[in-house]
């Protein structure tokens, strides 16, 4: 079956600017999670949803990062007023839940460019 | 506070040599483990996990990790490496104590040259 899809998989922004990152899961899949990945770096955690809900924003790096899920399935990453620092590749993976949450199924990635 | 270690930033092995790839990692209870594999342009893949029981696992492509407490390590290992192995490796470490947060190491590119 298809897998998680992130849209688009590249992106190019000016500094300042609002940029929405996509992420479709795989189908039936209740988690969801978002991860940026810089260069030489491991993946940083920004955000998990269970439903529509997250439980754990811990991990977004400032109020200028926001996420949100509808019906249970897609998901947007915004950035707003992008600096040159959100520079990456923007991960999403999903999963069932329960135990099996840890089998996480990741995305191609958004790659982010902010000039 | 958690965390993952992946001493080996680069590793170049040649074609049918063996492989082992290190990672540690720091958690107060016990973890579940993973490892991914990252080809170039590609999303990561599950290769292994460790949630309980035989401290001795096997994954996909022929990839296996042995858990040690002791040691607080995972490390991933292939007896005879092929081409198409080449890629980044990321081990990870999680728990319901974490609240579903994975923690990430830094990740191994591998070069197997021929």
């Amino acid at each position: 079956g298809a897998g998680v899809s992130q849209s688009p998989s590249n992106k190019v922004t000016e500094k300042g600017k609002d940029v929405e990152l996509r992420c479709d899961p795989i189908s039936g899949h209740t988690a969801l999670y978002w991860y940026r990945q810089s260069l030489g770096q491991g993946l940083e955690f920004l955000i998990y949803f269970q439903g529509n809900s997250a439980p754990d924003k811990s991990g977004l790096p400032s109020d200028r990062f926001s996420a949100e899920r509808t019906g249970g399935s897609v998901s947007t990453l915004t950035i707003q007023r992008t600096q040159q620092e959100d520079s990456a590749v923007y991960l999403c993976a999903s999963s069932f839940s329960g135990r099996s949450t840890y089998e996480q199924y990741f995305g191609p990635g958004t790659r982010l460019t902010v000039t | 506070a958690q965390s993952v270690t992946q001493p080996d930033i680069h590793i170049t092995v040649s074609e049918g040599a063996s492989l082992e790839l290190r990672c540690n990692y720091s958690y107060g209870a016990t973890p579940y483990l993973f490892w991914y594999v990252q080809s170039p342009g590609q999303g990561l893949q599950l290769l292994l996990k460790y949630f309980s029981g035989d401290t001795l696992v096997q994954g996909i492509k022929g990839f296996e990790a042995e858990f040690k407490r002791s040691q607080s390590s995972f490390n991933l290992r292939k007896p005879s490496v092929h081409w198409s192995d080449a890629a980044e490796y990321f081990c990870a470490v999680g728990a319901a104590a974490t609240g579903n947060q994975f923690y990430f190491g830094t990740g191994t590119s591998l070069t197997v040259i021929p």
